[in-house]
């Protein structure tokens, strides 16, 4: 069964520092997708990056950086120099090749960035 | 142009109603999802449709039942709202299952009183 972890309900920092997003998954599948998803205090959800399990380069996006181990199962997520509109509750999520469409979702970190 | 659109974006209702929301997306998508995202903000899916059939129907009580009327809809109907109705719903949508990225709606925040 497919199961995603975000350990860390919230965190809280200040301005320009860097903060990272950690996200542990579970599947038996060799096939497999990993998302982050970001809910910004507005409500809705926004898609940020999608990794598949045969690719495992690191990903760059600003100051946005994805960190993809399949050893350790993990797909953490970091911010760099964080900004006060950085502060969201961010999701991990997994798609399993054989569960078709269904995506599971970690239970989600809220971000809080102080000026 | 809003890419899944949901209506209403709020919906505050007596317990025992029945309420529908809707959902549409211009994308072109072939795949359709509602998921409920609880007071603790813990998103879980309840139903998928591809090309207008059901492949997807999580445990959800019988009371919430979607309908695709086309590709481009899937509207969620919920007969004798209870108070743990109470919660978010998101529409989503995708090009196909597998690798292919959902997008969300805005979500509707559903009051049951």
């Amino acid at each position: 069964a497919q199961k995603v972890t975000q350990a860390q309900t919230e965190i809280s920092v200040v301005e320009k520092e860097d903060v990272t997003l950690d996200c542990v998954y579970e599947t038996r599948d060799t096939t497999y997708y990993l998302f982050w998803y970001k809910q910004p205090p507005s409500g809705e959800l926004v898609f940020l990056i999608r990794r598949n399990s045969f690719d495992e380069q690191n990903e760059i996006s600003g100051r946005y950086s994805w960190n993809f181990q399949k050893s350790t199962s993990s797909f953490n997520f970091t911010i760099t120099a964080s900004q006060v509109v950085d502060s969201a509750v961010y999701f991990c999520a997994l798609r399993e090749e054989t569960s078709g469409s269904r995506l599971t979702f970690g239970e989600g970190t809220q971000l809080t960035v102080n000026p | 142009d809003t890419a899944v659109s949901q209506t209403p974006k709020y919906l505050v209702t007596q317990m025992g109603n029945d309420k529908s929301i809707k959902c549409e997306q211009n994308l072109g998508h072939d795949t359709m999802y509602w998921y409920k995202q609880d007071s603790k903000k813990f998103l879980k899916i309840m139903f998928s449709y591809n090309n207008k059939e059901l492949i997807i129907n999580e445990t959800v009580p019988n009371r919430f039942s979607p309908k695709s009327p086309d590709k481009a809809h899937l509207n969620l109907h919920i007969n004798s709202l209870e108070l743990g109705d109470s919660a978010v719903y998101f529409c989503a949508s995708s090009q196909g299952r597998g690798r292919h990225i959902q997008y969300f709606g805005a979500g509707t925040r559903l009051s049951v009183l």
